[in-house]
This record gives structure tokens, C-alpha cells and sequence, in this order.
């Protein structure tokens, strides 16, 4: 079974950029999706984005603008970027691994999240 | 924008079967997947694809599927199932789509 590790810094200050790294063990990162969620604290999650280990990547149409997403086979690593975060970017923020087919897309092992505080 | 839309809340006694329906314009034509929260932890997959249930979720998770609304289906709840309740789908472009949740309480 698939284990991912979110890691990064808890606090960012408004108007950085937001960045986390999530790693992949137990299980080759090629030749899946990957996927970053969040959930803002008492509320529902939120899907940012997905990228697949050649690189191709999916954002949600709220966040595109500031997001980006990449991944490192050699690591077993993929990595989120948010710039120009705001109080309201304050969530936990969960890596998952996500089949994808033609039957559909979505998340099967997530990893236990890492809580991102955005505050000066 | 595609929405998913849960009952906030739902309540039941221990042993009693507890349901909980997600509704949405694209569940005709995509899968529902549910996921349980138990507080402070990350979500877990219990049912994908409408109605399979991964390795190691209890078979008194159940779900299914009819036009326009999914059902998570408990039956005989127990205390520790206790936890909040989130359906998940995409939209007509396969867009990822989570419905608000649904707590569920069971005293």
C-alpha cells in the first residue's frame, strides 16, 4: 500500500508563496496521478489539482492562476505552489494518489495532512 | 459551478441503519465515491465507483446510485462510525467535485 508524506512550512506569510512537497513510498510515483486537496478549518475539501509523473497537469478553474504543480520521479516527490496566499489559503492541505480512467477520477490513499496558516 | 449537495447533518442510535444521500445533476452519467472523516484525521475512502467498498472498509458500508442522487447506506451503525461524511464526483468535464459533508451522529 501506497504511503505519502506531506512536509513544508506551517506558516506563510500574506502575499508568498505557499509551498509544500509530498513524498511517495511504498510504491513507485510512475506511472500515476497525483493530487493536492485542501480543507479550510471546519469546512468542506477542496480539489486544487493533479498531475500525472510525465508532468501534464490539471487545476481547478478557482486556483489556476496561482497554482503550480511538479513532480520529481527520481525523488518520488510532486510539489504544490501557491503564490500571492491570503488568509483565506489557511487550510489542511493533503496530498492523495488518484486512479484516473475512463471510468473516472479520484483519491484513494491520502496522506495525513499538513495544517498552512497564512498570517504575518 | 457543479455542485454536490449533502444534508448537514444526520442522526441515528447504535445498531439502527443510518443514510446518507449526495445529490447531483452529472451522478446519471459519473460515479459517486464517499469518504469518512473521523475528526482530526485525513479522509478515507469507503466506497467507490457507486457501490464497491475498498479492502477493509466493513460490509455495513453500502452505497448506490439512482439518476440524479447517491446513497451511503450504514446499517447497524456503530459508535465508531461516528465521523463526517463527504461524496465526491466530477462534473460533466471531469472536473473534481466534493459535496459539503455530512456529519453523522450516532448516540
Amino acid at each position: 500500500q501506497v504511503r505519502l508524506q506531506e512536509s513544508g512550512p506551517g506558516l506563510v506569510e500574506p502575499s508568498e508563496t505557499l509551498s509544500l512537497t509530498c513524498t511517495v513510498s511504498g510504491g513507485s510515483i510512475s506511472p500515476y496521478y497525483w493530487s493536492w486537496i485542501r480543507q479550510p478549518p471546519g469546512k468542506g475539501l477542496e480539489w486544487i489539482g493533479y498531475i500525472y509523473d510525465s508532468g501534464s497537469t490539471n487545476y481547478n478553474p478557482s486556483l489556476k492562476s496561482r497554482v503550480t504543480i511538479s513532480i520529481n520521479t527520481s525523488k518520488n516527490q510532486f510539489s504544490l505552489k501557491l503564490n500571492s496566499v491570503t488568509a483565506a489559503d489557511s487550510a489542511v492541505y493533503y496530498c492523495a494518489s488518484t486512479p484516473t480512467s475512463a471510468a473516472g477520477t479520484y483519491f484513494d490513499f491520502w496522506g495525513q495532512g499538513i495544517p498552512v496558516t497564512v498570517s504575518s | 459551478s457543479y455542485e454536490l449537495t449533502q444534508p448537514p447533518s444526520v442522526s441515528v442510535s447504535p445498531g439502527q441503519t443510518a443514510r446518507i444521500t449526495c445529490s447531483g445533476d452529472a451522478l446519471p452519467k459519473k460515479y459517486a465515491y464517499w469518504y469518512q472523516q473521523k475528526s482530526g484525521q485525513a479522509p478515507v475512502l469507503v466506497i467507490y465507483e457507486d457501490n464497491k467498498r475498498p479492502s477493509g472498509i466493513p460490509e455495513r458500508f453500502s452505497g448506490s446510485s439512482s439518476g440524479t442522487m447517491a446513497t451511503l447506506t450504514i446499517s447497524g451503525a456503530q459508535v465508531e462510525d461516528e465521523a463526517d461524511f463527504f461524496c465526491y464526483s466530477t462534473d460533466t468535464s471531469g472536473k473534481p467535485v466534493f459535496g459539503g459533508g455530512t456529519k453523522l451522529t450516532v448516540l
